[in-house]
């Protein structure tokens, strides 16, 4: 079983809609979780990241975290074509290192 | 403050060569992670440096070693590269400060092996 695990997708969505992104983790005592962008050719840069039980808004982002089910989710609000990109999951587990998921890629159609 | 630098950004080898990728991490950042990134494999851990000591190593072979110097920079090398180390390999810093410890990564440095 994989530490951090992604819909690999490709997820489509309209221009304007919600994009949701899942992840499950297997280290119940993981601590911290991340989402992190990468635009095709570049390097992830981090959106947002997560510590507590509930949910957390960035503008149109929201993560979601539910250590009982070990699930994390990204909302995207208002789809634009600049968000599509791939979108990885991170986990700070209970060992202090890093695993990613594969990435999910989403595409935004205008 | 300045992101995390890497260096080279593009390089291009032949089998059997070595290489040595180098990155500066963000000011302040004692921990330094390097990735390999493929289309097919995604992003892979290859280790971690805290301190000039190394931390945590993925599961790759021998031929991929790093070192961290007094300063938080952090040096990787390939030896006996093979056309599967094409990839693009990525250096992460933090801070390593307790559960809130977030990674930043450099812009990645582009190998070929042909």
């Amino acid at each position: 079983q994989k530490e951090v695990e992604q819909n690999s997708g490709p997820l489509s969505v309209p221009e304007g809609a919600i994009a949701s992104l899942n992840c499950t983790y297997s280290d119940r005592g993981s601590q911290s979780f991340f989402w992190y962008r990468q635009y095709s050719g570049k390097s992830p840069e981090l959106i947002m990241f997560i510590y507590s039980n509930g949910d957390k808004e960035d503008g149109r982002f929201t993560a979601q975290l539910n250590k009982a089910s070990q699930y994390v989710s990204l909302l995207i609000r208002d789809s634009q074509p600049s968000d599509s990109a791939t979108y990885l999951c991170a986990v700070n587990t209970s060992g202090n290192q890093f695993y990613f998921g594969t990435g999910t890629s989403l595409t935004v159609i205008p | 403050k300045a992101g995390v630098t890497q260096t080279p950004r593009y390089l291009i080898k032949t089998r059997g060569q070595q290489v040595t990728l180098s990155c500066s991490p963000i000011s302040g950042h004692r921990s330094v992670s390097w990735y390999q990134q493929t289309p097919g494999q995604g992003l892979q851990f290859l280790f971690e440096y805290f301190s000039e000591t190394q931390r945590n190593k993925g599961n790759f072979p021998g031929r991929f070693s790093g070192r961290q110097f007094s300063n938080s920079r952090s040096e990787m090398n390939v030896s006996t590269l093979e056309l599967g180390d094409s990839a693009l390999y990525l250096c992460a810093s933090s801070s390593n400060r307790g559960a809130g410890n977030t990674i930043y990564f450099g812009e990645g440095s582009w190998l070929t092996v042909v």
